[in-house]
């Protein structure tokens, strides 16, 4: 059981290039999340899904778009890379709506990405 | 509209004394709320969660938190802290809806 795995770990780029941050879980969780810290925070809701298909905005989306074709994966793209957007990525999952469910959150590992 | 706030954005103990870390949350219904942990450089580690059952939830490593309704708060706490107990806490509250918040974070401090 894996869980809830990101990648890359790191990652470099360059002012206005694109790129996507992969995020998958096998858990069969219906809500995933991804989120953003930045150093000496806490962290920042960008984009959620509660389940195949469906999205929508968290505190801080501008900049990124998601998409849910699966309910495994939910990659997070960067479109024209901003170095405000110099960040750690944690991506997350949860099971809702279940007794035995609990709402445990469980997170990747995260992605430490800079833009330079 | 649900909101965490942790009363300090850090705390340094000795090694072998107590720890708290606070916590108060607003939240329009009946919270489930979470302590996490996270070292440096690491990912995110549930340490406990609240979710409607004993007000006393005790966690791994000898942490333990308290729901107090009246206060609205959900501090953490550790009878005796340890060296590898130095890392950031996250205090997270969720509601019945989807969105879940974090507080900005305590970094705790361990002193020999």
């Amino acid at each position: 059981n894996a869980g809830v795995t990101q990648t890359p770990k790191f990652r470099i780029l360059k002012i206005g290039q694109s790129m996507t941050l992969q995020c998958t879980q096998d858990m069969n969780h219906n809500y995933m999340y991804w989120y953003r810290q930045d150093p000496g925070m806490g962290l920042k809701l960008i984009y959620y899904s509660v389940g195949a298909g469906i999205t929508d905005k968290g505190e801080v989306p501008n900049g990124y778009n998601v998409s849910r074709s699966t309910t495994e994966d939910f990659p997070l793209r960067l479109e024209l890379a901003a170095p405000s957007q110099t960040s750690v990525y944690f991506c997350a999952s949860r099971l809702i709506g279940t007794p035995s469910s609990g709402n445990t959150i469980y997170f990747g590992e995260g992605s430490w990405l800079t833009v330079v | 509209a649900q909101s965490v706030t942790q009363l300090d954005s850090h705390v340094s103990v000795s090694e072998g004394t107590p720890v708290l870390l606070r916590c108060n949350y607003s939240s329009s219904y009946s919270p489930s709320l979470f302590w996490y942990v996270q070292h440096p450089n690491k990912g995110l580690q549930l340490l406990l969660k609240y979710t409607s059952a004993a007000t006393l939830v005790k966690g791994i490593n000898g942490f333990e938190a308290e729901f107090k309704k009246s206060e609205t708060s959900f501090h953490l706490t550790k009878p005796s802290a340890h060296m590898s107990d130095a890392a950031e806490y996250f205090c997270v509250v969720s509601d019945r809806g989807f969105k879940t918040i974090f507080g900005a974070g305590t970094r705790l401090f361990v002193k020999a």
